[in-house]
């Protein structure tokens, strides 16, 4: 069956550092992918999409990269703030614009 | 433009009573996702509509659980009765739909408590 993995201990880091959280998937071989970040009592908010054929993706201080070979999406945040302290979802996804959710990476940034 | 809305936002029941949540999508958004999140873990998928057509609701637990999105806007997930392991919140997302590889807008949710 198809398995999501992302880092379930917390990361955290210092303000200004680039944090990267990964994600793994098996048995599966999705089209392209979404990443989500979702804060505590609210439902997830789309960040990025990135496409099977593309190799990175940017905005604004965010980064994801996709590698097909690995199977494995990296998703990076440049010189990172107290506010983007929240819990970062990862959900690869078929054509079909359906989406299988990882368990998610709480980052927690220092100031 | 208003958000996805779902209510109530929070809900507390005993076994073995019936619940129902509520969801009006993003105005104009053709699909519309049911999802369950447990307590650290991301969202699973419940069921899915194009308009008023379910096309996916085979994580829909069917004995009981229910959905309908009578006239294509707004959707109600029931579950009768409910159980302890039903215990969890339920996210409803729209998006706009026809297959297209879209972003998912999400509600606040419903946090189901069972006791």
């Amino acid at each position: 069956s198809q398995k999501i993995e992302q880092n379930s201990e917390a990361l955290n880091i210092q303000e200004g550092k680039t944090a990267t959280l990964t994600c793994n998937y098996t048995n599966y071989s999705p089209a392209y992918l979404q990443w989500y970040r979702q804060d505590p009592g609210r439902g997830p908010v789309f960040l990025l999409l990135i496409r099977e054929n593309e190799k990175e993706k940017r905005k604004e201080r965010l980064k994801v990269t996709f590698d097909t070979t690995l199977k494995q999406s990296l998703f990076h945040i440049t010189a990172s703030q107290p506010a983007d302290s929240a819990t970062y979802l990862c959900a690869p996804a078929n054509a079909g614009n359906m989406l299988t959710f990882g368990g998610g990476t709480r980052l927690m940034v220092k100031p | 433009e208003a958000g996805v809305v779902q209510s109530p936002r929070y809900k507390i029941i005993e076994k073995k009573q019936p619940v129902a949540f509520w969801c009006n999508p993003i105005s104009g958004h053709n699909t519309l996702y049911w999802y369950r999140q447990n307590l650290g873990q991301g969202p699973e998928l419940l069921i899915r509509y194009e308009n008023e057509e379910a096309v996916d609701d085979s994580q829909l637990p069917k004995d009981r659980f229910s959905a309908e999105r009578l006239k294509g806007v707004d959707s109600t997930l029931k579950i009768q009765p409910a159980e302890l392991g039903d215990s969890a919140v339920y996210l409803c997302a729209s998006s706009l739909g026809s297959g297209k590889v879209d972003e998912q807008f999400f509600g606040p949710g419903t946090r189901l408590t069972v006791l």
